[in-house]
């Protein structure tokens, strides 16, 4: 079963906008919740990860916002930018074991 | 190589072929794992490798898949008896398993094709 369920599939945003992608899970002894970056041809790349202990993460224009309570969290994307433009994945997984993904989010975003 | 290098990058093959895929993780990484991404699909879960531990099979689609990881460094994952439907991407990643941290870096892929 999908341990991990990603929303939405796709968005589009305009440049300068924000993108929110979401993400649920039900095992409550993952603690380690990074995001995945991936352009067309290529692997993905790890942009930015959080562990269950903190609420929110900053780097750059990217946000992990996670409740603990609700085993939710989001990624935001502050002012995005045209390069942003790729699939996000969200991932959780228990440290030392495999990554859990979610689905994947197609972000395009239109200058 | 300072990444996860996998080749080949693309392999086209005949249906009921076998075919071989080789990962060569970040030198040092203890954990490995293979993923499966059809077009535009997200990352199928196939096998996890982590030190001298037994793999992680779960994920393996049927018993016509395997993979093995030699020395605790290379991988190679077998897939015999090809159908179309393991056209795929095949995505290798390693990791240094650490405290707090499970950072996996992937490789580019290959692009398994099969005809």
């Amino acid at each position: 079963q999908q341990q991990v369920k990603q929303s939405p599939q796709s968005l589009i945003v305009q440049k300068g906008g924000i993108s929110i992608i979401n993400c649920a899970y039900e095992n409550t002894a993952f603690d380690y919740f990074p995001w995945y970056q991936q352009f067309p041809g290529k692997g993905p790349a790890l942009l930015i990860a959080i562990r269950p202990d903190v609420s929110e993460k900053k780097e750059g224009r990217f946000t992990i916002s996670f409740n603990k309570s609700a085993k939710q969290f989001s990624l935001h994307i502050m002012d995005s930018q045209p390069g942003d433009s790729a699939t996000y994945f969200c991932a959780a997984s228990i440290v030392g074991y495999k990554l859990s993904f979610g689905a994947g989010t197609t972000v395009t975003v239109r200058a | 190589g300072a990444g996860v290098s996998q080749s080949p990058s693309n392999k086209v093959t005949e249906k009921g072929k076998d075919v071989e895929l080789r990962c060569d993780p970040i030198s040092g990484h203890t954990a490995l794992y293979w993923y499966r991404q059809s077009l535009g699909q997200g990352l199928e879960f196939l096998i996890y490798f982590q030190g001298n531990s037994a793999p992680d099979k779960s994920g393996l689609p049927s018993d016509r898949f395997s993979a093995e990881r030699t020395g605790g460094s290379v991988s190679t994952l077998t897939i015999q008896r090809t159908q179309q439907e393991d056209s795929a991407v095949y995505l290798c990643a390693s990791s240094l398993v650490r405290q707090g941290n499970t950072e996996a870096f992937f490789g580019q892929g290959t692009r398994l094709t099969v005809v």
